[in-house]
């Protein structure tokens, strides 16, 4: 089945525990983003690659890391994670070039203390 | 700054009726406008999208209206159904790229 995925679904930490959450299309897709879902803000793009080794700062990069070593996959690493970083964060692909549709992953329920 | 405004917030429609949600764009560049749906525990799934060179989409009970003079575009849920209850987002993307710009969000809940 065509898809993305994230792991873990569910996280709650401590403020300044570093922590990676994963994500992984198995559609060979070349673009790959990442969001924050808050309340009466939408969905906002923390960084996005649109290849290996590639990867660029969206709208609300700060505080956050990626990395882009295999195409498939597309980490988002917060080092020292704060309170204003509880969110809905999401991954999504997209095929590439000349396309625009984007395919979410099942999200991911952070919480930081 | 949004770059995409979306109203309303919430809106609560009877089964059978219509349901409209509006978007604004600032940015002129933008040349691709989506559509998103969003149940409870997903991620957004694409409903339709219009480039700006046409003014109307329709695919079955939904219709995208676009207005390029005025930079709003719409979403029309005909014969709205309670299955319809979801988040709904619109989307406009530049013409650089994949980037999207997402509206805020709109709850829409259809009662039986």
């Amino acid at each position: 089945e065509a898809q993305v995925t994230q792991n873990p679904r569910y996280l709650i930490t401590v403020t300044g525990k570093k922590l990676t959450v994963t994500c992984s299309q198995n559609m060979n897709h070349e673009y790959m983003s990442w969001y924050r879902q808050d309340p009466g803000l939408g969905l906002r793009q923390i960084y996005y690659s649109m290849n290996v080794e590639v990867t660029d700062k969206g709208d609300v990069p700060e505080g956050y890391k990626v990395s882009r070593k295999e195409k498939r996959n597309f980490p988002l690493i917060l080092e020292s994670p704060s309170p204003n970083q509880t969110s809905l964060y999401f991954c999504a692909s997209t095929r590439g070039r000349g396309s625009y549709e984007q395919y979410f992953g099942p999200g991911t329920r952070l919480t930081v203390t | 700054q949004q770059q995409v405004k979306q109203s309303p917030q919430s809106l609560i429609v009877q089964k059978g009726g219509i349901s409209i949600i509006n978007c604004a764009y600032e940015n002129t560049a933008f040349d691709y406008f989506p559509w998103y749906q969003q149940f409870p525990g997903k991620g957004p799934a694409l409903l339709i999208a219009i480039r700006p060179d046409v003014s109307e989409k329709k695919e079955g009970r939904f219709t995208i209206s676009f207005n390029k003079s005025a930079k709003q575009f719409s979403l029309h849920i005909m014969d709205s159904q309670p299955g319809d209850s979801a988040a709904y987002f619109c989307a406009a993307k530049g013409n650089s790229g994949s980037r999207l710009t997402f509206g805020e969000g709109t709850q829409l809940t259809v009662n039986p």
